[in-house]
């Protein structure tokens, strides 16, 4: 069956870095792509990014752009996305979720766990 | 602009049955949509596809009572014999080349 795995909660200070991982399991990685999806405490969903596990395509929200990384390892299945300069308000549940792996993208079918990201001074 | 509106809260019986909307922006009635569903302190769970003609496909182990049509820029999610798990948050998404679009979701009481 398709899992999504991710890392553990995270609790960073103000400026710091974080980097989250999603390990996919149960279908061929390269034929998909991966988006990710926060969600600070009390809101909705807000989409980050997608990176194609295929060809390694990304694309960014406009607010994160400069901030925001996403990668992949395709001999382990996993994907990664990292977040810089961290702020008070990148406090959230980050999930990863797989998604399309060519333009213009899909439906997300399958979600991971969610991995908290606390940023406190 | 790509944008999509859900009505932030909704309220139905136990048993009973209830029509979720998502309505998309101008210009965009021809989209595909996602239904999502968020339980208290749980991950989103995907519901299903749903098509501007209103044919679907439902995820793994979506049970029937949940169903979805559609009508010009309208999405529905229809959800039949409520119960009591059904109380969640249900978001609707769509995409674009190089977005991905959320709306507000919409908070379901089960009364």
């Amino acid at each position: 069956q398709v899992q999504l795995v991710q890392s553990g909660a995270e609790v960073k200070t103000p400026g710091a870095s974080v980097k989250v991982s999603c390990k996919a399991s149960g279908y061929t990685f390269t034929s998909y792509g991966i988006s990710w999806v926060r969600q600070a405490p009390g809101q909705g969903l807000e989409w980050m990014g997608w990176i194609s596990a295929y060809n390694g395509n990304t694309n960014y929200a406009q607010k994160l752009q400069g901030r925001v990384t996403m990668t992949t390892d395709t001999s382990t299945g996993t994907a990664y996305m990292e977040l810089r300069s961290l702020r008070s308000d990148d406090t959230a549940v980050y999930y990863c979720a797989r998604d399309n792996k060519l333009a213009p993208g899909s439906a997300f079918d399958y979600w991971g766990q969610g991995a908290l990201v606390t940023v406190s001074s | 602009q790509l944008v999509l509106t859900q009505s932030p809260s909704a309220s139905a019986s136990l048993g009973a049955s209830v029509k979720l909307t998502c309505t998309l922006s101008s210009g965009h009635s021809s989209y595909t949509i996602a239904w999502h569903q968020q339980q208290p302190e749980k991950g989103p769970r995907f519901l299903m596809n749903l098509n501007s003609d209103g044919s679907h496909s439902k995820g793994d182990g979506i049970p029937d009572r949940f169903s979805g049509s559609s009508s010009g820029a309208e999405r529905y999610l229809t959800i039949s014999s409520l119960q009591s798990e059904d109380e969640a948050d249900y978001y609707c998404q769509t995409w674009g080349t190089g977005i991905r679009v959320f709306g507000g979701g919409t908070k379901l009481t089960v009364l």
